[in-house]
């Protein structure tokens, strides 16, 4: 069965630099999750959202930025990068058929230097 | 805030006993609580939930119990298998975090043959 697929896997910038990671959520899927995960941290929540709208925010950085599309894939948009941006980051799609169980995908490991 | 802790970073387990893998939340909104796993290059998979209407769910190997008053939950694996090490992330949603997860630091468990 088809996953979620993040792009691309691995990311190299230097600070103040943009970075853009996608995200294809499963088909069928009407909400699309953005997570943090810093080294030995919890994943933390980004940003969501439901038939292409916003729905839910949490601890996103200003000068970050994120949408759906009409082909409900997502982009998390990165500006301005900074050191403490390293990390893994997570998109989840759900269905709502079970709440609360989103399915991720690998993952985009951003490295800034 | 961490509103979600799994304060033993890692267990180690003999297979066939029981693995306990213990979380605290702190916020008394959350009403809905999972179990994720997941294993290393890969995103976190969902294993088992229970909403807080109830105190115990079952699913094969795999049992959550929930105490809402100590606010506290534990997810127990038995028999253990060598297939069952990886990262156990506890979460919760509800009330003001919509639906959006919040996720422990995770526990690492490790069973040994």
């Amino acid at each position: 069965a088809a996953g979620v697929i993040q792009s691309p896997r691995h990311l190299i910038k230097e600070k103040r630099e943009t970075a853009t990671l996608k995200c294809y959520p499963i088909p069928r899927h009407d909400t699309v999750y953005w997570y943090q995960q810093g080294p030995g941290q919890d994943p933390q929540f980004l940003i969501s959202f439901y038939e292409k709208m916003q729905s839910d925010k949490g601890s996103i950085p200003d000068r970050f930025s994120a949408q759906q599309f009409s082909d409900y894939h997502s982009e998390l948009n990165m500006s301005s990068l900074e050191l403490g941006d390293s990390a893994l980051y997570f998109c989840a799609s759900s269905s709502g058929e079970r709440f609360g169980e989103l399915f991720f995908g690998e993952g985009s490991r951003l490295t800034v230097l | 805030d961490q509103q979600v802790k799994q304060n033993s970073p890692s267990l180690s387990v003999q297979e066939g006993r029981i693995s306990i893998l213990n979380c605290d939340y702190t916020n008394s909104m959350f009403d809905y609580f999972l179990w994720y796993k997941k294993y290393p290059a890969e995103g976190p998979t969902f294993l088992i939930s229970i909403s807080s209407i109830k105190d115990k769910n079952e699913d094969g190997r795999f049992t959550v119990f929930l105490n809402k008053s100590a606010k506290h939950l534990s997810l127990h694996i038995v028999p253990s298998q060598p297939g069952d090490s990886a990262v156990y992330f506890c979460a919760a949603t509800g009330g003001n975090s919509g639906y959006a997860l919040n996720f422990g630091k995770g526990t690492s468990l490790l069973v040994t043959p």
